[in-house]
């Protein structure tokens, strides 16, 4: 199975602030790579999808890139409405689409 | 508006049975694969199975065996029969919608697979 790590698992930053967010995977997922948004109690939200692509409505300040087994999701000006888990996924090995364990972004 | 509702969780004791649904609407539902993702409390997500809009099903090893999705395109519905249920099972179970995207490079065709509509989840307590 491809593991895929996320990092850190938590990150205290301020509104404005420039939040990069790490996922690694434990063998090469080309660009299958996607990135989800969870707020608590809500289910999760599609940013980008295939490493690099945005999803419809997401805002731009959003942004993916990577490939391989090293990919980045940033959010270039951190708003209110940003604290959340963040969650990659995998889609290159089915059938074991895997995610990572969450990277949750709390205000400082 | 394109939406998923899901029902059918609940409590139940371990080794028992559990049917969930998922009802879409708002889109071309038999044009679409489907799948359910669980969420453990506190924890992460889970793939849990996949159909195609052939009816090819797949499962991770973890579920194998022991659950079946199905779809019923005439009622624009997503069913999960889950038996034998453990403790580990569980979760928040979600139905989401998988879409696919198509780029070409070096003169082959990639697709990149995604989840795009999710719904609110439903809650399995496995217990006794």
């Amino acid at each position: 199975d491809i593991q895929m790590t996320q990092s850190p698992s938590s990150l205290s930053a301020s509104v404005g602030d420039r939040v990069t967010i790490t996922c690694r995977a434990s063998q090469s997922v080309s660009s299958y790579l996607n990135w989800y948004q969870q707020k608590p109690g809500k289910a999760p939200k599609l940013l980008i999808y295939a490493a690099s692509s945005s999803q419809s409505g997401v805002p731009s300040r959003f942004s993916g890139s990577g490939s391989g087994t090293d990919f980045t999701l940033t959010i270039s000006s951190l708003q209110p409405e940003d604290f959340a888990t963040y969650y990659c996924q995998q889609t290159y090995s089915l059938p074991q689409w895997t995610f990572g364990q969450g990277t949750k972004v709390e205000i400082k | 508006e394109v939406q998923l509702v899901e029902s059918g969780g609940g409590l139940v004791q371990p080794g028992g049975s559990l049917r969930l649904s998922c009802a879409a609407s708002g889109f071309t539902f038999s044009s679409y694969d489907m799948q359910w993702v669980r969420q453990t409390t506190g924890k992460g997500l889970e793939w849990v199975s996949v159909i195609g809009t052939a009816g090819d099903t797949y499962y991770p090893g973890s579920v194998k065996g022991r659950f079946t999705i199905s779809r019923e395109n005439a009622r624009n519905s997503l069913y999960l029969q889950m038996n034998s249920l453990r403790a580990g099972d569980t979760a928040v179970y979600y139905c989401a919608r998988g879409s696919v995207s198509y780029s070409s490079s070096s003169g082959r065709v990639h697709q990149y697979y995604y989840m795009d509509v999710w719904g609110k989840g439903t809650t399995v307590t496995v217990s006794s």
